[in-house]
């Protein structure tokens, strides 16, 4: 079965430093990858997302993901993180080549201290 | 262009009750998801509904329904409610069934079950 693995379920980052956010997928084919970005008490936002085309993929806010294959992987980054980035983020993908069934993660609660 | 949008904002139940909850999907879109949002975890897909059909489902029980509608809204239904149903509900539309298809989120219904 597909699955989604975030590594971090909390990451605590000053204003200004670099953001990783860390993501594997388990995958039987090469899925589609989405990032989405959960405000309290708003709804998911995308941020990014791998659809077969370039292995990096640019997102709204400056931010980042790369698509390894070897290494199953989709790891998202920030160079220089804001406050506003302080949210719940989630690494979804789609198990199978057809249909939207989305698998997300457990998510990654990203602390920014100033 | 309107976004994808839900009703009520939250719902309280008691044990047993049935509810209904309402999803606008965003103007063009001809599919739309259902999650279900524990609190503290990532959301788990329910089923998918494109162009009024069931088109896939997630490991739900039977007291779990919906509809899709002519205009590509659509409704999610639960019978005999139990406390463990107690999540945030999520909405999402999409231009399409397609795996690489974005799927846009509404803000979710709260739902409470006493």
């Amino acid at each position: 079965a597909q699955s989604v693995t975030q590594l971090d379920s909390h990451v605590s980052v000053s204003e200004g430093t670099p953001v990783l956010l860390r993501c594997n997928y388990s995958s039987s084919y090469s899925p589609s990858l989405f990032w989405y970005v959960q405000h309290p008490n708003k709804g998911l936002q995308l941020l990014l997302k791998y659809t077969s085309a370039a292995t990096l993929v640019k997102g709204i806010n400056g931010f980042e993901a790369e698509f390894k294959k070897s290494e199953t992987s989709f790891h998202l980054t920030k160079p220089s993180a804001h406050m506003s980035d302080a949210a719940e983020y989630f690494c979804v993908v789609t198990p199978f080549p057809y249909g939207q069934n989305f698998v997300f993660g457990p998510g990654t609660r990203l602390s920014v201290l100033p | 262009e309107t976004g994808v949008t839900q009703s009520p904002t939250h719902l309280i139940k008691t044990r047993g009750q049935q509810v209904t909850l309402r999803c606008s999907s965003q103007s063009g879109h001809n599919t739309v998801s259902w999650y279900q949002q524990a609190l503290g975890q990532g959301p788990q897909f329910i089923f998918q509904y494109y162009r009024e059909e069931e088109n896939g489902r997630g490991n739900f029980p039977p007291r779990f329904s919906g509809l899709q509608f002519p205009n590509y809204s659509s409704e999610l239904n639960v019978n005999a409610l139990e406390l463990d149903d107690s999540a945030l509900y999520l909405c999402a539309s999409s231009p399409g069934a397609q795996e690489s298809h974005t799927q846009y989120f509404g803000p979710g219904t709260r739902l409470t079950v006493l």
